[in-house]
């Protein structure tokens, strides 16, 4: 098991372009998670999902934003007409339900919109 | 709602200094506790976690913590810090209302001269 994989490592967009980042969760956990950090500040959930279910979005998630699990497996995470402001680090964990909150991270897509 | 404040966001310390990075967060539930440790390039790591039981819980690479309920702390201490524990300190909270989501207090980044 390689741990918790996320693609793009870095992104560079257009303002007003769309981008898709993926995440591969540890393959036994049934729980999957985003979060968004930008400079100088901690990690800010987004939203996370129980197998494909998408159980709880943070108001930090506006309509330009979707994610997804279709498989209950690997996830992505879009975001359409990119803005200066959505320039930050998106990190994926995972977890097994049941195990407390025992994350596993990924290494996250660092993503720049100029 | 619940929230992580940390009250130092840049330490610069010599080697074989002490270390106490302090941690309080807002909620009056039961909570669990976290601190991650973020090496530069690299992703969040797991340095010790409270859930219930003793107070004064160890972690990994000397690192341990201290839960004082009644001050709702949770402060981060290392005895003697070395080079290679220079990194990004999060301190991070999950309660019982809000399901496994961690909340992230804004980081402690720690230099440690060699």
């Amino acid at each position: 098991d390689t741990g918790v994989s996320q693609n793009p490592r870095h992104k560079i967009t257009k303002r007003g372009q769309n981008v898709t980042f993926r995440c591969d969760p540890i393959s036994e956990h049934n729980r999957l998670y985003w979060y968004r950090q930008t400079l100088g500040q901690g990690p800010e959930f987004l939203t996370y999902f129980q197998n494909e279910a998408q159980l709880e979005k943070s108001r930090l998630l506006s309509d330009r934003f979707s994610a997804e699990r279709p498989k209950g497996s690997f996830s992505t995470l879009e975001i359409q007409r990119t803005e200066q402001g959505d320039s930050a680090m998106y990190l994926c964990a995972s977890s097994l339900l049941g195990t407390g909150s025992r994350y596993t991270f990924g290494s996250g897509t660092r993503l720049t919109v100029v | 709602a619940q929230s992580v404040s940390q009250h130092n966001h840049h330490v610069i310390l010599s080697e074989a200094a002490s270390l106490e990075l302090g941690c309080n967060y807002s909620y009056g539930g039961t909570v669990n506790l976290f601190w991650y440790v973020q090496y530069p390039g690299q992703h969040l790591q797991l340095l010790l976690k409270y859930f219930s039981g003793d107070p004064l819980v160890k972690g990994i690479k000397g690192f341990e913590a201290e839960f004082i309920k009644s001050k709702f702390s949770f402060n981060l201490r290392k005895p003697s810090v070395q080079w290679s524990d220079t990194a990004e300190y999060f301190c991070a909270v999950t309660s019982d209302n809000a399901g496994n989501m961690l909340t992230f207090g804004g980081g402690t980044r720690l230099m440690v001269k060699p």
